[in-house]
């Protein structure tokens, strides 16, 4: 089954303790690109990338890193994190960048962080 | 600039009536135009799309959405709501001239669909 995979689901940890979500896809897709979702916020772009070793900053990068060492997976790190980055979190892929004309985005089911 | 805009955080509509989910956009270029939907505990899942051809998309669970370039809209219908229809709606532009990353999502509308 196509699938944009993120773990974990949930996570709940304290200020400065560096943690790592994971996201894999099996679709071969190109690009791939990471969001939170706040309310009344909608969604915004951390980081994205176009390919293998290729990665950018998107809307609200500060205090995330991410790394494209494999075309199927693309970790966000929080290496500091702070009780603003409470959000939910969203990965997704496509073959060729956001919304290309035959190719929509496929999201992950979601991880939802909180920042103590 | 792009932009996109929903203007209503929630819409209510009882289940056996037509539903709208209104949707403006601003790009300098030609619009690529998406819906998503979010189900709850999901990621967004791609509803339908735009980007050039006949101005009324169908889509995926008997949804349509109507490009109407005059006033830059691209409003969500479905002639009769069903109560599992009740989720999270996102409108989607992409400048189609411009380059690969720059999809921009409005702030979703949450469509009730009262039994």
């Amino acid at each position: 089954e196509a699938q944009v995979t993120q773990n974990p689901r949930y996570l709940i940890t304290v200020t400065g303790k560096k943690l790592t979500v994971t996201c894999s896809q099996n679709m071969n897709h190109e690009y791939m690109s990471w969001y939170r979702q706040d309310p009344g916020l909608g969604l915004r772009q951390i980081y994205y990338s176009m390919n293998v070793e290729v990665t950018d900053k998107g809307d609200v990068p500060e205090g995330y890193k991410v790394s494209r060492k494999e075309k199927r997976n693309f970790p966000l790190i929080l290496e500091s994190p702070s009780p603003n980055q409470t959000s939910l979190y969203f990965c997704a892929s496509s073959f060729r960048g956001q919304g290309a004309r035959n190719s929509p985005l496929h999201f992950g089911n979601g991880t939802r962080l909180t920042v103590t | 600039a792009q932009s996109v805009a929903q203007p209503e955080d929630q819409v209510n509509v009882a289940e056996g009536n037509p539903l709208t989910v209104k949707c403006t956009y601003s790009v300098s270029g030609n619009p690529y135009l998406f819906w998503y939907v979010q189900y709850p505990n999901r990621g967004l899942q791609f509803l339908l799309k735009y980007i050039t051809g006949d101005n009324l998309v169908k889509g995926s669970y008997g949804f349509e959405a109507e490009f109407n370039k005059s006033q830059t809209s691209f409003h969500l219908k479905k002639p009769s709501a069903l109560v599992s229809d009740s989720a999270l709606y996102f409108c989607a532009v992409r400048d189609g001239e411009a380059g690969a990353n720059n999809l921009f999502f409005g702030t979703g509308t949450r469509l009730t669909v009262i039994p």
